[in-house]
């Protein structure tokens, strides 16, 4: 089972709509919970955080639910700015690197 | 704040050969920085962890005689990939993590990333 799994998409979205993805962990000593963007070629940048009570920043929500090892993240009034691949990334139990998930294509389209 | 520069951003490098990338935290110290590698549509994959001023950790499967890391400062990682093959070709990215206690503790800043092709 891959540590972190995600549905590779590509998402086509209209501008404006409401878009969520999920990913799934393996790793139930995970900690830290974040979604990274990354756009083609180029290094992946934070997004947000994941906290387990759930977080809100502008357009984006994030939530965390441990019970079912999973993460999600919204994504409303989407911008064709918005295009970019979704990373989910999660920390090993006790490990300090980063385990990113392949990532979620997201094409919003005028 | 916590930028991350990597040099050089593109090499080509004949088959054989060793390369060096250098990997900088601009504007914070970070005692933490970590080598990724990202394969054409894969995801990206932790190769090494440093430690300033002690040896690398690395991940299973990566040839530490292979993938040499230096940490010698709290802004400075280099890696070098020695004897470089065709199957070398990725994007290395690196990440430093601030030493400081405005970050969460597994916040990290990533490089621009350098493209290595091995012909």
């Amino acid at each position: 089972r891959k540590e972190v799994e995600q549905d590779p998409g590509p998402f086509n979205v209209p501008e404006g709509a409401t878009v969520a993805f999920n990913c799934t962990y393996s790793n139930s000593a995970s900690q830290s919970f974040f979604w990274y963007r990354q756009d083609c070629r180029k290094e992946p940048k934070l997004l947000m955080s994941v906290y387990s009570s759930g977080n809100e920043d502008g357009r984006f929500t994030a939530q965390l639910n441990r019970a079912s090892q999973y993460i999600s993240l919204l994504i409303r009034d989407s911008k064709l700015s918005d295009s970019a691949t979704y990373l989910c990334v999660v920390t090993g139990g006790g490990a300090d690197g980063l385990t990113f998930g392949k990532g979620t294509h997201l094409i919003i389209q005028p | 704040g916590a930028v991350v520069s990597q040099h050089p951003s593109r090499v080509i490098c004949k088959s054989g050969t060793s390369v060096k990338i250098e990997c900088r935290s601009l504007d914070f110290q970070a005692t933490t920085m970590f080598w990724y590698r990202q394969f054409p549509k894969k995801s990206l994959m932790l190769m090494a962890t440093s430690n300033e001023g002690s040896k690398a950790t690395y991940e299973q499967g990566v040839e530490k005689d292979k993938f040499l890391i230096n940490h010698a400062s709290l802004t400075l990682s280099t890696l070098t990939v020695t004897s470089a093959h065709p199957e070398d070709s990725s994007f290395y990215i690196c990440s430093a993590r601030s030493s400081s206690g405005t970050s969460g503790p597994y916040e990290q800043y990533f490089g621009p990333g350098t493209r290595l092709t091995v012909t």
